[in-house]
């Protein structure tokens, strides 16, 4: 598609229950994040994706949340028995990474996020 | 890369004025920077990068400039309207890492 799409863009659960967050990253994009952002807070790295690497997890906050990447291309964020503690909005950003020079410069495209509300 | 932070979490100006938006980060082994601009219900957009072997570069409107003596960075737009409010962030890079984001400023521009 044309941007980074994610659904749903509103999600309201109970705390306890299992949710499932899904990005569509921008066609031709190796690389993939996810990234959560709380009320009046940055952005917080949670987990990244790049080509058939092995995924770089060193941001999730706890073995509650998992990611995968399907084929390469859309990825499923997961929380299980979500806490009030975790609401927040979920983005996922994609990008052609790019090597220029000696570091890798990477401009990301995100999506709109996922708000998430745990009651 | 260690963490990025702003020294101002809002910023009002007024229509027309220049806007300087500000960003000290720890890591001196950070060697690109990158400035992204969200505004409400939206995910960030990229306004404009710089690299560790610059000190300034030019977009439209926006100036970024790096001085790495006191790792501090900075993003001025010139003419600010209305549109451009919204929550500005910087963010480090070191290498092929991940990119780390400061906790954003946000910038309100009067009419």
């Amino acid at each position: 598609g044309a941007g980074v799409s994610q659904s749903p863009s509103n999600k309201v659960t109970e705390k306890g229950k299992d949710v499932e967050l899904r990005c569509d990253p921008i066609s031709g994009h190796t690389a993939l994040y996810w990234y959560r952002q709380s009320l009046g807070q940055g952005l917080e790295f949670l987990i990244y994706f790049q080509g058939n690497s092995a995924p770089d997890k060193s941001g999730l906050p706890s073995d509650r949340f998992s990611a995968e990447r399907t084929g390469g291309s859309v990825s499923t964020l997961t929380i299980q028995r979500t806490q009030q503690e975790d609401s927040a909005v979920y983005l996922c950003a994609s990008s052609f990474f790019v090597r220029v020079g000696p570091t890798g410069a990477n401009v990301l495209t995100f999506g709109a996020g996922s708000r998430l509300t745990v009651l | 890369g260690e963490s990025v932070g702003l020294h101002l979490p809002t910023l009002s100006v007024q229509e027309g004025d220049n806007s300087i938006i500000n960003c000290a980060y720890s890591n001196s082994a950070s060697d690109y920077f990158i400035w992204y601009k969200q505004e409400s219900g939206k995910g960030p957009q990229f306004i404009i990068d710089i690299r560790s072997n610059m000190d300034k570069r030019q977009g439209q409107r926006v100036t970024v400039l790096l001085n790495k003596t006191v790792k501090h960075l900075s993003l001025q737009i010139a003419a600010t309207q209305p549109g451009d409010s919204a929550v500005y962030f910087c963010a480090d890079q070191v290498g092929y890492s991940t990119l780390t984001f400061g906790k954003g400023t946000m910038l309100l521009v009067s009419p």
